[in-house]
Parts: C-alpha cells; structure tokens; sequence
C-alpha cells in the first residue's frame, strides 16, 4: 500500500510566522496534492504537482506556497501565517494512470495551530 | 454552493445494522465517484470507486449511481464499530484524482 508521511504532524506558531510541512511519497507517484480540512469546508485543495519542479495551483492557493524538490518530497510553506490557516492539513499522492487512477493516497496530517 | 453535496450530515447505525448515505453532484460533468473514510486521527482513505450506473459490491459495502440524476449512495450492511468514521463523497470529470471534489462528509457512528 502507498506510505505518505508528514511531519511535523503538531505545529504552534504565531501570527506572522513562518512554517513549512513536509511530505515525503515511496511508491513513486507521479502526482502530490496539498489539502485542508477544516470543519464546514470538508478537503480543500490547496496545491499539486505532477513532478519535481512542477507546481499547479488548487482552488484554496492563497497564503501558501509549494516547492517539490523530487518526486518523493513536496512541501508547503506558510511565509507570513494567519490564524484563518489555522487547520488541519494533508499531503497526498496518486499515480497517473494504472488501475488506480483517481485515488488518492493521504498522509497522516499535520495539525497546524497559528495564534 | 457546494457542487458535491452529501446527506445526512450524522448517521447513528446499531451494530449489525445498514447505514445508508447519500451523494448528489450539481455539476453535470462529475461523472466520476469516489467514496473515502476517515477514522478520527487518520488521513482518509479510499474505499471504492464507481463510474458506471448500477451497483458496484465490495464486501459489506455497495455503492449505487444514477449517472441520469448524478446521486451516488454507499450502503454499508451488517455495521461494525469500527465503521465508525467520517464518510467523503468525491467527484471529478475524468476519474483523475487532480480534479477531484470532495463533499463535507457524513459522520457514521455505530452503537452497540
């Protein structure tokens, strides 16, 4: 089975803080997707990529940024956060095309608190 | 407005009974469905796709679409506790997972 793995999986910051999650992908997906999931809202996309370099822009994108470095490891970076990003977020992967084309492979979570 | 729409928003099942829950699209390209779960602390994961009208099984559980009137149902039969979690509709144009939209879920809890 896919393994996505997260860290750090709790962060506290401050209002105008910066932060960055890391997500790291083993079965060599080509795709990873940020996602939040607040109460309300359900799964946001914030971000994907289809490959190291790549970057495309969800439908939540505002505040964040996105770097993936290799096809394993994509992150996202909060440079000034805002407590409305407050959330609880997951990284994903899903390959692009085999069997199991349209699913998504998530993450544990990382619980992110800005104060 | 919410283009994958799921009913109810709670759902408490006795052990061993049926819990049925409901999707509907309002977007008439989405023609592609996922259901995923979510136990509490965990990420969600996947539980069955259907892109075709009809029934798909899978163990105890049984998703239904109506492609005509975009509603997807999951029918999960003989309840355990551990189907106890939050339940993700999701829909996309072309059954890739970077267009998938997620509905707000439906929280199943089964009592003894």
């Amino acid at each position: 089975e896919a393994a996505v793995t997260q860290s750090p999986r709790n962060k506290v910051t401050v209002t105008g803080g910066n932060v960055t999650l890391s997500c790291r992908q083993t079965n060599s997906h080509n795709y990873m997707y940020w996602y939040r999931q607040d109460t309300g809202h359900g799964l946001r996309l914030i971000h994907y990529s289809y490959g190291a370099g790549n970057l495309q822009i969800g439908d939540v994108p505002d505040g964040y940024k996105a770097t993936r470095t290799t096809q394993e490891d994509f992150f996202l970076l909060l440079e000034l956060a805002s407590p409305s990003q407050t959330s609880l977020y997951f990284c994903a992967s899903s390959d692009a095309g085999g069997s199991d084309t349209g699913q998504l492979y998530f993450g544990e979570g990382s619980k992110l608190t800005v104060l | 407005q919410q283009k994958v729409q799921q009913s109810p928003e709670s759902l408490s099942v006795p052990e061993g009974g049926m819990a049925s829950l409901n999707c509907t699209s309002s977007d008439r390209n989405f023609q592609y469905f996922w259901w995923y779960r979510q136990h509490s602390g965990e990420g969600p994961k996947a539980l069955m796709s259907i892109f075709s009208d009809g029934d798909k099984k899978e163990g105890r559980f049984t998703a239904h679409l109506n492609k005509a009137s975009l509603h997807v149902s999951l029918h999960i039969r003989d309840s355990q506790p551990s189907d106890s979690a939050l339940y993700f509709c999701a829909a996309s144009e072309h059954g890739y997972a970077q267009g998938l939209t997620f509905g707000l879920g439906t929280r199943v809890s089964v009592f003894p």
